[in-house]
């Protein structure tokens, strides 16, 4: 099985603080992903990565990076922390990018809190 | 723009009894992907099931079953003779036949099942 694991359940941090959320995947996907997830709104694709140190932005970039070193590890960088940075934040991987149709394996999630 | 609705904000039922999820997709590619997945009380994503957009059979596994319509751009989820374990957030998503595809969630619906 695919496993997919996010650093922290759980974290709170203050605004204006860097923040680093990182995810780890173990079954040698190329695709990474980052989402955050709000009531009402589902999922947002934050930045995506199909191969190492390449990256792409998704529909919500702004006030975030990311950075892929090695393959199996994909982070989330908040900058300078704002409050409305509150949110869960979901992080996929998925095998190929070359093959379509392919299910996305999720993390169980971060839940941040911008203090 | 590719959008996913899942028009039904929380449903609520009684145990045994049978509830369908709607989603409603709108794309202009020719060639897509749907998925359903599901997000019990622990926030992991499970995938369910997708779907080839070239591929309208429906589909039956256990108790769930899925109804896909491209004349009406829809992708419904049936749970026959629901159970407690059934209550999760249930999302809807649409894949594009490119890239490293990226997954257009709908808002999900939270599904409520009462003893």
């Amino acid at each position: 099985d695919v496993k997919v694991t996010q650093s922290s359940r759980y974290l709170v941090k203050r605004t204006g603080e860097k923040v680093f959320l990182e995810c780890v995947q173990d079954m040698d996907h190329e695709n990474m992903f980052w989402y955050r997830q709000d009531p009402g709104l589902g999922l947002r694709l934050i930045y995506f990565s199909y191969d190492v140190k390449m990256k792409e932005k998704g529909d919500i970039p702004e006030g975030y990076s990311v950075s892929r070193e090695k393959k199996e590890r994909f982070s989330l960088i908040l900058e300078s922390a704002s409050t409305n940075q509150t949110s869960m934040y979901l992080c996929a991987s998925s095998l190929y990018r070359a093959l379509p149709n392919q299910p996305q394996h999720f993390g169980d999630g971060t839940r941040l809190s911008i203090l | 723009a590719q959008k996913v609705t899942q028009a039904q904000t929380e449903i609520s039922v009684v145990e045994k009894e049978d509830v369908t999820l709607d989603c409603v997709y709108e794309t202009r590619d020719t060639t897509y992907y749907l998925f359903w997945y599901k997000q019990p009380p622990s926030g992991e994503l499970v995938f369910l099931i997708r779907r080839n957009s070239f591929d309208e059979q429906n589909e039956i596994s256990g108790r769930y079953s899925w109804n896909f319509q491209k004349s009406t751009s829809s992708f419904n989820f049936t749970i026959t003779a629901s159970q407690v374990v059934d209550s999760a957030v249930y999302f809807c998503a649409l894949s594009e036949d490119k890239g490293a595809q990226k997954l257009v969630f709908g808002q999900g619906t939270r599904l409520t099942i009462n003893p």
